[in-house]
This record gives structure tokens, C-alpha cells and sequence, in this order.
């Protein structure tokens, strides 16, 4: 099944608690950065954006942090609700012309009620 | 439209056979972009288009695969003889940003690929 070869790194947390996932990114060149949503069957979903001259940008209960020195990316997810169960993605991007996205592995976040 | 458009969600095919797949960008947005997704895991990056030239093909494999955008009409992506790993999920996206695709890229629904 499609489970052979699937080994997601999965965060397991109850509805209401803070949420946090992380990526470590591969291009120090890269320069934007974004965190998608994949839930079953669908195509991912953008969260939320962030760029290299800022370190943190928040959305709606959801806040990226960038640490450009340790080339990481995290993704807080405040009061986290069953609805966020999914896979996330982080993908980084270079404006040097080499503009394909980069995905990490995923994450996937499981939330019991 | 308001939302990337794939066609068919699923297509099954012997190994050998030739796929086509489908995309609709969303309107006004200018760059393509086709991923690759094999076990839930991660994309591989095909190709991208802007507007209907290629953009970016590093990702392609050379010999079976091709893919076109051309006006007025959905891009496609093609691969002639269906291999077993050409099983995967297909995703089309596109971006909208004139100076360059690096905006943000909004994914279609994917299109499943079964090579038998």
C-alpha cells in the first residue's frame, strides 16, 4: 500500500494546544519562504509567507519564525484544532532567476479532539 | 478562474501507454509550474512555463516526458510509454508576479497517475 516507504515525521497533539513544526532549509541563497497544508487527497494549501528581510510575520493563529544564521524555519499554530490535521510542507525560493520551489519533507500534524 | 483547475483527478494506464494531463492556471497569472509527487512525499519539481514559453525544464525527464502551454487553451503535460514510476500524484501550480515566479504559487487539486 502506500505506505511502503512513508516515513513522515509526525507531531501528535491535543485540540487547543500550541502547535509547533520545524524545517531546516538548504540554500542560504534562498530568499522567500512559505509553509503549505496538504491534507489527504487535495493539493497543498499556502499558509503563510515570509521573506528573507523579515524573522517572524503572523498570520490567523498562525506565526512563521525565520532564523536565516541556523538557515531554519518553524511554523506556530495557536490553539490548534482537528481541522489542522494534515501534512505541512516549508518550501524556499530564490529571486536569482533559479525560481523553481524547493519543498523540505513533511510534517504531519495529528490533533485528537 | 479563482482556482487552479486539473484534469482528469485520476487516470490509469498500462505500462507503455501514453498520459495526458491537464491544467488551467488561474486567470492573470502568468507562470505554470508542474511537481511531482510520489507517496505523499516530497515534490520534485517538473518544469514551468511563463506564459507559454518554457521557464525552468531541469526537472524533465529528457525522453518520455513534454509539456506545453500554449494561448487560449489548458497546459498539458505528457508522458509517452507509462512507466511503473511515473506513478505519483501530479500537481500544477501558478504564480502571478511580472518580475519573476518567486510569489506565491497556488496548487490545484492534483491529478493521480496509475501506471499498471
Amino acid at each position: 500500500g502506500e505506505s511502503v516507504g512513508l516515513h513522515l515525521p509526525t507531531l501528535s497533539v491535543q485540540e487547543g494546544d500550541n502547535s509547533i513544526i520545524n524545517c531546516a532549509y538548504s540554500n542560504s541563497a534562498s530568499d522567500y519562504f512559505i509553509w503549505y497544508k496538504q491534507e489527504s487527497g487535495k493539493g497543498p494549501q499556502f499558509i503563510i509567507d515570509i521573506r528573507s528581510n523579515m524573522d517572524k510575520r503572523q498570520g490567523q493563529r498562525v506565526t512563521v519564525l525565520l532564523n536565516k544564521t541556523v538557515k531554519h524555519l518553524s511554523l506556530q499554530i495557536a490553539a490548534t484544532q482537528p481541522g489542522d490535521s494534515a501534512v505541512y510542507f516549508c518550501a524556499e525560493n530564490m529571486n536569482s532567476g533559479y525560481s523553481t520551489l524547493t519543498f523540505g519533507k513533511g510534517t504531519m500534524l495529528l490533533v485528537s479532539p | 478562474g479563482e482556482e487552479v483547475a486539473q484534469t482528469p483527478k485520476h487516470l490509469v494506464r498500462g505500462e507503455g501507454q501514453k498520459a495526458k494531463l491537464y491544467c488551467a492556471p488561474i486567470k492573470g497569472h502568468s507562470y505554470v509550474f508542474w511537481y511531482q509527487q510520489v507517496l505523499k512525499n516530497e515534490f520534485k519539481f517538473l518544469i514551468s512555463f511563463q506564459n507559454e514559453n518554457v521557464f525552468d525544464e531541469t526537472g524533465m525527464p529528457k525522453e518520455r516526458f513534454s509539456a506545453k502551454c500554449l494561448p487560449n487553451s489548458p497546459c498539458s503535460l505528457e508522458i509517452q510509454a507509462t512507466k511503473l514510476e511515473d506513478s505519483a500524484v501530479y500537481f500544477c501550480a501558478s504564480s502571478h508576479n511580472q518580475e519573476g515566479p518567486t510569489d506565491t504559487q497556488y496548487f490545484g487539486p492534483g491529478t493521480r497517475l496509475t501506471v499498471l
